[in-house]
């Protein structure tokens, strides 16, 4: 069965610091991974994906994931953190098993930059 | 395109009574889904449809039921309602194809006492 992981419940940063939210993947055949991220009281905002192609995906908001296929692992990357940034992100791995287009999520990193 | 929008923001009940969720999309989506959130669990499905007249299970659909009338609207219903429907209620579109992309609607937080 595909399963996402987010090993970290949270991660600190310093504004202006690189930051990485981790995640890692298990699924059978070529993986859609997705990235979301949902800021106060509002619902989730779609960041980037990778279907195929370059490991180095770009998104929204400055944000970037690299796809590491050996390491099963799509950590999602900025190379400086802002305060805004500050929001729950979870990984999502669609489920090609089925027809839903469902999405399997990880149980999310909350973020927090700091000034 | 005011996208996915989801009424009542907030709703309170007791134990046994039922309800309905709305949610509507103006993108002529044909996939649309409810999500539940909950602490430290991610989102998981609830109920899914790939068009008007056609609905499915996910991974978590007791005590819910939907319905597919048009390709807009996308009601949830609690028939009786539990403290463990205590969550947050989530609808999303997706267009179909490869787009992938999946827009959710603000959300509904619902407290079962």
């Amino acid at each position: 069965a595909q399963s996402v992981a987010q090993p970290e419940d949270q991660v600190n940063v310093a504004e202006g610091n690189p930051l990485t939210v981790k995640c890692t993947y298990s699924v059978s055949g070529n993986p859609y991974l997705f990235w979301y991220v949902q800021y106060p009281n509002r619902g989730l905002q779609f960041l980037l994906k990778y279907i195929t192609g370059d490991n180095l995906v770009k998104g929204s908001y400055g944000f970037e994931a690299e796809f590491n296929k050996s390491q099963t692992s799509f950590h999602l990357k900025k190379p400086s953190a802002l305060v805004s940034d500050s929001a729950l992100y979870f990984c999502a791995v669609r489920d090609i098993g089925s027809s839903s287009y469902k999405l399997i999520f990880g149980s999310g990193t909350r973020l927090l930059v700091r000034p | 395109n005011a996208g996915v929008t989801q009424t009542p923001k907030f709703q309170v009940l007791k134990t046994g009574q039922s309800m309905t969720l709305q949610c509507a999309q103006d993108m002529n989506h044909e996939y649309m889904s409810w999500y539940r959130q909950d602490p430290g669990m991610g989102l998981r499905l609830i109920h899914y449809s790939v068009g008007a007249g056609i609905t499915d299970q996910g991974e978590v659909p007791n005590g819910y039921n939907v319905s597919r009338s048009t390709t807009e609207d996308f009601p949830l219903r609690l028939l009786s309602a539990a403290p463990s429907q205590t969550s947050v209620y989530f609808c999303a579109s997706f267009a179909g194809g490869r787009t992938y992309e999946q827009y959710f609607g603000p959300g509904t937080r619902l407290t079962v006492t």
